[in-house]
């Protein structure tokens, strides 16, 4: 069975550049999650998806972060623009459903110089 | 505020040795996670602790839960140099079983074991 994948998976920007990150989750998986991890620290949800809709987006820092599943499946994460503390290693992971086990992506690290 | 805390943040050990990793929280949960993650590496499940009192063994390693104490021990037995790794309790705060799951991860305890 295929992982979570994850595009791309190294990225340097400059401060105030946009950036997207791009997640195809497990196939037949209703859920999706973005969480960011900064060096040091464990994960934090970003936002979290059922199908095509938002579930919670609680922590999500919206006058710089969207985050978008059209189809219920790909989803992706842009930063508009990027701040220095926006480095971190950003993950995708996906569940069955709301209550299943998530399996986590590789992820992407992002470098804001 | 919703604190996971875990220690020791780093532990160096011996082949050989036991040691217990500590994850406490400061909220009612009813379910715990446990994830390791390798160096540039995604994060790998270990452990589900779904009620008071769980236990779940997987070769050198075992977990618990005791919810009423808020907390959950990783006990490691006979460490071996393929466990360093960075390890994780994530503390579910769903409500009902028909809430959706959401974690809140523990600072991780980075696991060195030498010869």
């Amino acid at each position: 069975e295929a992982g979570v994948a994850q595009s791309p998976r190294y990225k340097i920007i400059e401060k105030r550049q946009s950036v997207a990150f791009w997640c195809n989750p497990i196939s037949g998986h209703a859920t999706l999650y973005w969480y960011q991890q900064i060096l040091g620290q464990g994960p934090k949800l970003l936002i979290q998806f059922q199908n095509n809709g938002v579930v919670d987006d609680s922590q999500l820092p919206k006058d710089r972060f969207s985050a978008e599943r059209l189809k219920g499946v790909d989803s992706t994460l842009k930063i508009q623009p990027a701040k220095l503390e926006d480095s971190a290693v950003y993950l995708c992971a996906s569940s069955l459903d709301l209550v299943a086990e998530a399996f986590f992506g590789q992820g992407t690290r992002l470098t804001v110089v | 505020e919703l604190k996971v805390e875990q220690n020791p943040l780093f532990l160096s050990m011996q082949e050989g040795k036991n040691y217990t990793i500590y994850c406490n929280y400061s909220t009612t949960s009813d379910r715990l996670y446990w994830y390791r993650q390798d160096p540039g590496k995604s994060l790998e499940s270990l452990f589900v602790l779904l009620s008071n009192g769980a236990v779940k063994q997987e070769g050198r390693l075992m977990a618990s839960l005791d919810t009423k104490a808020r907390l959950s021990t990783l006990h490691i037995t006979a460490a071996v140099h393929d466990l360093s790794a960075t390890y994780f309790c994530a503390v579910d705060l769903q409500k009902g079983w028909s809430d959706p799951d959401k974690l809140i991860f523990g600072t991780g305890t980075r696991l060195q074991v030498f010869p």
